[in-house]
C-alpha cells in the first residue's frame, strides 16, 4: 500500500526534551495532518495544515507545511510522559476526495 | 458534541465467515471514510462514502464492501474472511467530501480472524 516516508521510526527521550519528526513524499499534497494514536484507540487529530509554508501551533506542538508541498514536520517542546504514543503524518491529495495517505509512524517513548 | 463511534469494539471471527462493522459519524458530518490498520501495512484507505454513494475506493479486493445510510451512518462488510483480514478497522468522518478538510477518527473495531 501507499505510505509516506516518516522519520524517525522511534524515539526514546527524557522528560523535558524537545522532539522533532518529519514526513516526506514524492507527491504534492494539498493538506497535511498530524495525528497521535494511543494503544487500542483511533488516531486523534493534533494539527491540520492547509497552505505551503504554513506554520501552526497547538500548545507545545508546532507543525509546518513544507514549501515544496512534499514534506511536513512536527515538533514537540518540553516533552511530558503523556506525550507517549505513535505519531502519524497524513497527506491529502487535491481533488474531491477525503482519502488520506499515512506515514509509517513515529513511536515516542518519554522517560520521566 | 459526541465523537465518531464504532461498534463493536472487538470481534472474533473464523475464516470463511463474514462480518459487518458499524460507524456513526460526528453529528453534522456527511462523509465517512474507512481504513485498515495492520502492523505490516500501516493505515490503508479502504473506501469513502458521501451522500450514500461510494466516492473513492482503495486497493482492496471485492470482499470488502460498504454502504452509507441517509443519516450518514456507515457500515463495512467483509465476506469470506481470511486470516490476513485481522486488523484494526477505523472510520473517519468529515463535514463533507473534498480535499482540505479535517477528518476525525473513531476508536476502531479490532477484528481477529482465527
Amino acid at each position: 500500500g501507499q505510505q509516506l516516508n516518516q522519520s524517525p521510526q522511534s524515539m526514546f527521550i527524557q522528560e523535558g526534551e524537545d522532539v522533532s519528526m518529519n514526513c516526506t513524499s514524492s507527491s504534492i499534497f494539498n493538506t497535511w495532518l498530524w495525528y497521535k494514536q494511543e494503544p487500542g484507540e483511533g488516531p486523534v487529530l493534533l494539527i491540520a495544515l492547509y497552505k505551503a509554508g504554513e506554520l501552526t501551533s497547538n500548545g507545545r506542538l508546532t507543525a509546518q507545511f513544507g514549501i515544496t508541498r512534499k514534506d511536513s514536520f512536527l515538533n514537540i517542546s518540553a516533552s511530558i510522559p503523556s506525550d507517549v504514543g505513535i505519531y502519524f503524518c497524513a497527506g491529502q491529495l487535491t481533488g474531491a476526495t477525503n482519502k488520506l495517505i499515512f506515514g509509517t509512524g513515529t513511536l515516542l517513548a518519554v522517560q520521566p | 458534541k459526541a465523537g465518531v463511534t464504532q461498534t463493536p469494539r472487538y470481534l472474533i471471527k473464523t475464516r470463511g465467515q463474514q462480518v459487518t462493522l458499524s460507524c456513526s459519524p460526528i453529528s453534522g458530518h456527511r462523509s465517512v471514510s474507512w481504513y485498515q490498520q495492520t502492523p505490516g501495512q500501516g493505515l490503508q484507505f479502504l473506501f469513502e462514502y458521501f451522500s450514500e454513494t461510494q466516492r473513492n475506493k482503495g486497493n482492496f479486493p471485492g470482499r470488502f464492501s460498504g454502504r452509507q445510510f441517509s443519516n450518514s451512518r456507515s457500515e463495512m462488510n467483509v465476506s469470506t474472511l481470511e486470516l490476513g483480514d485481522s486488523a484494526l478497522y477505523l472510520c473517519a468522518s468529515s463535514l463533507r467530501q473534498g480535499s482540505g478538510l479535517e477528518q476525525y477518527f473513531g476508536p476502531g473495531t479490532r477484528l481477529t480472524v482465527t
